[in-house]
């Protein structure tokens, strides 16, 4: 079963960029996943799809600021020019036997 | 755009059964594209999948709530449902309903089940 590995926490100042990380587990470095944002009390949102080459798709009215990039078992989200509403949970999401999270990481702008 | 809705009570006493539905706006449940989930965020806790049904009927769960859990499919008015059995605290929690291919791309607000006497 495919395991999706997330740090806790990050933190980036205001403006500046950050880059999140999702690790697959072996044997399944191949995955395309999804990424989901968490604000503060409220619901997941959908980001987008990122694919093991590094092609995404986004959902509707998700800003440039955010994007995706892959190396190897790493699936990374990318937000530039942070922003205080970015500040949330962000969960990656894969298919396995069903649905599979990350653990999720807290992103904290300071 | 395809809009999700939970429904349920609040509150449940534990050793009861929870019944939430989920109630699809603006598209067909009956979409052959589709699985439609049932995800929980138990307080301070990261996001926990259920299971899912498919338009078919077929559904499938987590293997660590398959015994307790079944999730069931209305065409006629476009919901799906999931009723949990046996109940504890440890199932306090906020229950989304959504949807997917493989990936979620549509998430409902979510409703919070609470289990207390």
């Amino acid at each position: 079963q495919v395991v999706l590995t997330q740090s806790p926490s990050a933190s980036a100042s205001l403006g500046a960029s950050v880059k999140l990380t999702c690790t697959l587990s072996s044997g399944h470095y191949n995955y395309a996943i999804a990424w989901h944002q968490q604000q503060p009390e409220k619901g997941p949102r959908y980001l987008m799809k990122l694919d093991s080459d590094g092609s995404q798709v986004k959902a509707d009215g998700i800003p440039d600021r955010f994007s995706g990039s892959t190396s190897g078992a790493e699936r990374y989200l990318i937000i530039s020019s942070l922003q205080s509403e970015d500040e949330a949970d962000y969960y990656c999401q894969t298919w396995g036997t069903g649905v599979v999270f990350g653990g999720g990481t807290k992103l904290t702008v300071l | 755009q395809v809009q999700l809705q939970e429904s349920g009570p609040g509150l449940v006493k534990p050793s009861q059964s929870l019944s939430l539905t989920c109630t699809v706006s603006n598209g067909s449940i009956s979409s052959g594209d589709y699985y439609w989930s049932w995800v929980r965020q138990s307080p301070g806790k990261g996001l926990e999948w259920i299971g899912y049904i498919y338009y078919s009927g077929n559904s499938f769960y987590d293997s660590s709530l398959r015994s307790r859990v079944i999730i069931s499919l209305d065409t006629s008015n476009n919901q799906f449902s999931l009723r949990m059995r046996s109940v504890t605290a440890a199932d306090t929690a906020v229950y989304y309903c959504a949807r997917g291919e493989w990936a979620i791309d549509v998430w409902g607000k979510g409703t919070t089940v609470t289990v207390s006497s």
